[in-house]
C-alpha cells in the first residue's frame, strides 16, 4: 500500500523559470494538503483540495502560487517565475473520505526540496 | 493567531532513557494535536494523533497527553533506542483537523 508519492524529490530552477510539483495521495484518499517548510521555520499550510475542488487555500501566497487536484491524475502545485525565497521543502499530505474523516491523520510524503538558484 | 512551541530544540540521551518531549499552544480551543516524526531528508511520518477530547493516547513505547486547559502536550518515549533519533514534530489543528500549525520541533539523538 503506497504512501503519499511526491516528485521530483529535488528541483532546481533559476529565477523567473516555472516550478512544478506533484503529489499523489494514498490510495483511498480524496483529501490533498500542500505545506511549505521554509528553513529553520515550522511547517506551513498553503492549501486543501478535492478532486477538482480548491476547498482552503487560506495559506496560498496570493501572486505565483497555484495548486490543482484533477480528476485524473496528481495533484499539482504550480509555482510562476520563482524567486530565491521560494527555496524550501514542499510537503503533500493526505487524508481519507468518509464519515470519520476528521478523525484521520494527515499522512505526509517525502517532500520536494525546491531549490532556487 | 495560534502559535506552538516546542522545548528542548535538541535533545542528547543514552540508550535507554525514558525522555519527555514538551509542545505548549497559545489557544486552547484546538481540534486535535498530532505528533509527528520526521527524519533527515525525508517526509513525516504521524506517530499520536489525540482529538480534543482525549486525555492521551499510547502506541508501543510512545505516550502522549493533551491538557487543553493548560495549552500542553508531552511526548514520553520509554527505553529510546538509537532508531528514535529524528525531529519531533507537535502540531495543532485549530477550526478544523487539516490546517495544522506546527512546532519548530526537538531535535533528538539517542546514543548507542
Amino acid at each position: 500500500n503506497a504512501g503519499v508519492m511526491q516528485n521530483p524529490r529535488h528541483l532546481v530552477r533559476r529565477r523567473g523559470q516555472e516550478a512544478r510539483l506533484r503529489c499523489s495521495p494514498m490510495k483511498g484518499h480524496s483529501h490533498v494538503y500542500w505545506y511549505r517548510q521554509l528553513p529553520e521555520e515550522g511547517l506551513k499550510f498553503m492549501v486543501y483540495l478535492q478532486k477538482e475542488n480548491i476547498i482552503d487555500e487560506s495559506g496560498m501566497p496570493k501572486e505565483r502560487f497555484s495548486a490543482e487536484f484533477p480528476k485524473e491524475g496528481p495533484s499539482i502545485l504550480r509555482i510562476q517565475q520563482v524567486v530565491r525565497g521560494d527555496s524550501a521543502a514542499y510537503f503533500c499530505a493526505s487524508s481519507r473520505l468518509d464519515r470519520s474523516s476528521y478523525n484521520s491523520p494527515l499522512h505526509f510524503g517525502n517532500g520536494t526540496r525546491l531549490t532556487v538558484t | 493567531k495560534q502559535e506552538v512551541t516546542q522545548i528542548p530544540a535538541a535533545l542528547s540521551v543514552p540508550e535507554g532513557e525514558n525522555l519527555v518531549l514538551n509542545c505548549s499552544f497559545t489557544d486552547s480551543a484546538i481540534y486535535n494535536l498530532q505528533w509527528f516524526r520526521q527524519d533527515p531528508g525525508k517526509g513525516l511520518t504521524s506517530l499520536l494523533l489525540i482529538q480534543s477530547s482525549q486525555r492521551e493516547q499510547t502506541s508501543g513505547r510512545l505516550n502522549a497527553s493533551l491538557d487543553k486547559s493548560s495549552g500542553r502536550s508531552t511526548l514520553y518515549i520509554a527505553a529510546s533506542q538509537p532508531g528514535d533519533s529524528a525531529t519531533y514534530l507537535c502540531a495543532v489543528g485549530t477550526g478544523s483537523n487539516y490546517k495544522l500549525t506546527f512546532g519548530k520541533g526537538t531535535l533528538l539523538t539517542v546514543n548507542p
